[in-house]
């Protein structure tokens, strides 16, 4: 069975400090991991996907994240914050041929 | 190309109503799959479709039903509502490429409250 522990329900930083999101995950399988990110009152965008190619993937908007088989963690980094990066982020895994598993989300509030 | 639709944006419903959401998937896609969202849950995956049959279901009661339509296009419908079943109700479409899933694109949801 899969899972996805977020381990941070939010995260405050200023403007231009870098942002560290956390992603634990649990799986049976090799399975693709996603970042997606939700702003207010719309749907979700996805970030960056890793599937078993590169190790450290780089999204959009200037978002990486490094996939770590022996810590079983997909943790989300960006530099520098930018204002418009507020929002709530979601960690999901899938296993080959399953759905999708979110984790419950983490608030990132960035200050100016 | 145009994204995800989903109709309506925003429905109020009393206990005991019954209604029905529709999603338009992204030219192409053929597997569309239906997320709840509320805060206290989180994103809970309720069924997806494929080529109109249904593929995956999650763990929700059997007031919760779907379809697909030829064209693609999905309609989910809850009978019988209840309180509980306030939430943001979100599709999303996909390919599918040597059997396997490609990345899932979401629609804005469907904001249903239930009075």
């Amino acid at each position: 069975a899969q899972s996805v522990t977020q381990l941070d329900s939010h995260v405050s930083v200023s403007e231009g400090t870098p942002v560290l999101l956390r992603c634990n995950y649990s799986s049976s399988y090799s399975p693709s991991l996603f970042w997606y990110v939700q702003h207010p009152n719309k749907g979700l965008q996805l970030l960056l996907k890793y599937t078993s190619a590169a190790t450290l993937v780089k999204g959009i908007n200037g978002f990486e994240a490094e996939f770590k088989k022996s810590e079983t963690s997909f943790h989300l980094t960006k530099p520098s914050a930018h204002m418009s990066d507020a929002a709530e982020y979601f960690c999901v895994v899938s296993d080959p041929g399953s759905t999708l598993t979110f984790g419950k989300g983490t608030m990132l509030l960035v200050s100016p | 190309k145009a994204g995800v639709t989903q109709t309506p944006r925003y429905l109020i419903k009393t206990r005991g109503q019954q209604v029905t959401l529709s999603c338009s998937p992204i030219s192409g896609h053929r597997s569309v799959s239906w997320y709840q969202q509320t805060p206290g849950q989180g994103l809970q995956f309720l069924f997806e479709y494929f080529s109109e049959t249904q593929r995956n279901k999650g763990n929700f009661p059997g007031r919760f039903s779907g379809r697909q339509f030829s064209n693609s296009r999905s309609e989910m419908n809850v009978s019988t509502l209840e309180l509980g079943d306030s939430a943001l109700y979100l599709c999303a479409s996909a390919t599918f490429s040597g059997g396997a899933r490609n990345e899932q694109f979401f629609g804005p949801g469907t904001r249903l409250t239930v009075l």
